[in-house]
């Protein structure tokens, strides 16, 4: 099971809206919907930001979004803050009880 | 609160073999699905396996055969055997609960080194 692919980095200035890709293929992202995303800060463990494609768990900020389209999944930070500097990972259920990570994205808040 | 607190990171030899212990607190682990995911130095994440709340497991075909998934429902803990390490299995072991991963521990690190 290969990585889903994730552009190496991002950025964007305060204010400003940044998306992020996860290419996968017909085998996970494209077949099912149960996309999640992560947010790790230097040090720490993940946090979930997104999980089925677009849902929202309690306490995270509404400026996080999720979409889908075919094999691609997509997060939107909106209102970007000096907080959200951080590397983010996509996942995917694959089948068979197995999952796989995006290679990941760091992000940078210029 | 739900809390999961990794341990039995450390320092072993190729071919070695090293138990993580995942203590739980705020739930039942034998109620929910748990995973172990891991992050090697400076990359990616990687899931590792999964144990359902029925019991059944699975792993990733890098670690299968090698790595044991299991749980101690009266201790709420979740545990990984490793055997048969190798170098390319240094990383932060997390566990991680839930179909999603939506909680986290602070991950516990494994060195294979001789």
């Amino acid at each position: 099971q290969s990585a889903l692919t994730q552009p190496p980095s991002a950025s964007g200035s305060p204010g400003q809206s940044l998306t992020i890709s996860c290419t996968g293929t017909s085998s996970d992202v494209g077949v099912y919907n149960s996309v999640s995303w992560y947010q790790q800060h230097p040090g720490k463990a993940p946090k979930l930001m997104i999980y089925d494609v677009s849902k929202r768990p309690s306490g995270v900020p509404d400026r996080f979004s999720g979409s889908k389209s075919g094999n691609t999944a997509s997060l939107t930070v909106s209102g970007l803050q000096a907080e959200d500097e951080a590397d983010y990972y996509c996942s995917s259920y694959a089948g068979s009880s197995r999952w796989v990570f995006g290679t990941g994205t760091k992000v940078t808040v210029l | 609160e739900v809390q999961l607190v990794e341990s039995g990171g450390g320092l072993v030899q190729p071919g070695g073999s090293l138990r993580l212990s995942c203590a739980a607190s705020g739930f039942t682990v034998s109620s929910n699905y748990m995973s172990w995911v891991r992050q090697a130095p400076g990359k990616g994440l990687e899931w590792v396996s999964v144990i359902y709340s029925g019991g059944s497991t699975y792993y990733a075909d890098s670690v299968k055969g090698r790595f044991t998934i299991s749980r101690h429902n009266s201790k709420n803990t979740l545990y990984l055997q490793m055997n048969s390490l190798r170098a390319e299995d240094t990383a932060v072991y997390y566990c991680a609960r839930d179909f999603d991963l939506g909680y986290w521990g602070q991950g516990t690190l494994v060195t294979v080194s001789s």
